[in-house]
């Protein structure tokens, strides 16, 4: 069965501290897609980034950071130099591909939240 | 701007009433989703559309219904036999091109929805 894992309930950190949010997933499937998403207090998901399971790329976007690991399933998350405007919460997300009626599907995991102090 | 709109952002409804939720697109997606979520947990699928009059359900789909007439609108529908309505109701929609099935979504501002 599919499953995302966020160990991290919530994590504290005090500005301009590096900080990584752990993802684990579980598939059977060899294709699959696997997400990040931002939820700031306004509620809307914010979409960060979208990794396929043949791409273990490491990925840098600003501050920004992303581990694949297809060895250990893991999918994990890095800001560097956190700012409190990272205060959210961040969710990790699982789509297999597969038939028509199956796409877009999301697997979610339970969210760890974010919360940089001044 | 595009984006997805939906309203209200906050509901209340006494228990045993139904109540519609509205979730309106105007990114010209064909996708469209409805995702529930509780504190402490992440979101889980009630229902997806991919294209217009067609829709199938998520893994919580008991005790609600939508419709798609229209590509730009997925409403949803808590009716009173949803045993837990209370929580906090996610609308999104994703392109649905060629082969690229796993588009990101794009997600609307919610509706809080408390019932007593």
């Amino acid at each position: 069965a599919q499953k995302v894992t966020q160990a991290q309930t919530e994590i504290s950190v005090v500005e301009k501290e590096d900080v990584t949010l752990d993802c684990v997933y579980e598939t059977r499937d060899t294709t699959y897609y696997l997400f990040w998403y931002k939820q700031p207090p306004s509620g809307e998901l914010v979409f960060l980034i979208r990794r396929n399971s043949f791409d273990e790329q490491n990925e840098i976007s600003g501050r920004y950071s992303w581990n694949f690991q297809k060895s250990t399933s893991s999918f994990n998350f890095t800001i560097t130099a956190s700012q409190v405007v990272d205060s959210a919460v961040y969710f990790c997300a699982l789509s297999e591909v597969g038939f028509y009626n199956q796409g877009g599907k999301l697997i979610f995991g339970q969210g760890t939240e974010l919360s940089v102090k001044p | 701007d595009g984006g997805i709109t939906q309203s209200p952002k906050y509901l209340f409804r006494k228990e045993g009433q139904n109540v519609t939720l509205s979730c309106e697109q105007n990114l010209n997606h064909d996708a469209m989703y409805w995702y529930r979520q509780d504190p402490g947990q992440g979101l889980r699928l009630i229902y997806y559309s991919q294209i217009v009059n067609d829709f199938q359900k998520g893994d919580i789909a008991e005790g609600y219904s939508v419709s798609r007439e229209k590509k730009e609108s997925f409403p949803l529908t808590v009716t009173s036999a949803q045993k837990n309505p209370t929580a906090f109701y996610l609308c999104a929609s994703s392109m649905v091109a060629g082969e690229d099935y796993n588009s990101p979504l794009h997600f609307g501002n919610g509706t809080r929805l408390t019932v007593t």
